[in-house]
């Protein structure tokens, strides 16, 4: 089955760094790419849903330079978090589908990134 | 390691009708398990989650589910279905840290 990689699982960091995280689809073309930010015992948010080639659509509230996202390739998105403060401590989590609503979202294991 | 699986990937039921969305999981340690409905163009909201006690977990919008360790399966249902039920609906399992998410079932109701 299809297959959706995020790397890294965990990380942390002093503040004021930036982080990367990948997310790769494996064994398919993921024309579109979604970022999720999960607040301890909140639901999933929506952050970006991004699409190949072309600028992600952010949701509101979301700071664009704040998280930066590229979509350079139909197996690749990476989110940047730049300038890492500790309330952007959270669980990221990145799915991908091919082209269509009808396709199913593949999500990846997710990302724990702690800003100290 | 953990997986989920939703068989179905999209499910019409008639309002007023019985709604009942399948989930089995697998998991080397004791699992949470989590359902979540997402509304077009809109993030996962938590409806239920079980962690430990009662098996039978009643979540919002009068959804409920059941853990059923010999069955690995924590199937989601609501007794009437409503047009608002739309959605599309994610079972995920956390064994140790990680989170694993089904690949979604996309519920119809029909008028």
């Amino acid at each position: 089955g299809a297959v959706v990689s995020q790397h890294p699982s965990r990380v942390i960091c002093k503040s004021g760094t930036s982080v990367k995280i990948e997310c790769r689809s494996l064994d398919f073309q993921a024309t579109t790419m979604f970022w999720y930010r999960q607040f301890p015992k909140q639901s999933l948010m929506l952050m970006a849903t991004s699409n190949e080639g072309s600028k992600a659509t952010y949701e509101q509230g979301v700071e664009k330079d704040k998280f930066l996202i590229n979509h350079a390739s139909l197996t690749l998105s990476t989110l940047t978090v730049t300038s890492a403060h500790p309330e952007d401590s959270s669980f990221y989590i990145c799915s991908a589908r091919l082209t269509g609503d009808n396709q199913p979202q593949h999500f990846g294991d997710g990302t724990r990134l702690s800003i100290l | 390691a953990q997986s989920v699986t939703q068989l179905g990937s999209h499910v019409s039921v008639s309002e007023g009708a019985l709604v009942l969305l399948r989930c089995n999981y697998s998991s080397s340690v004791p699992p949470y398990l989590f359902w979540y409905v997402q509304y077009p163009n809109q993030g996962l909201q938590l409806l239920l989650k079980y962690t430990t006690g009662a098996t039978l977990v009643k979540g919002i919008n009068g959804f409920e589910a059941e853990f059923k360790k010999s069955e690995t399966s924590f199937h989601l249902t609501k007794p009437s279905a409503h047009m608002s039920d739309a959605a599309e609906y994610f079972c995920a399992v956390r064994g140790d840290q990680k989170v694993t998410f089904g690949t979604g079932t996309k519920l119809q109701v029909i008028p």
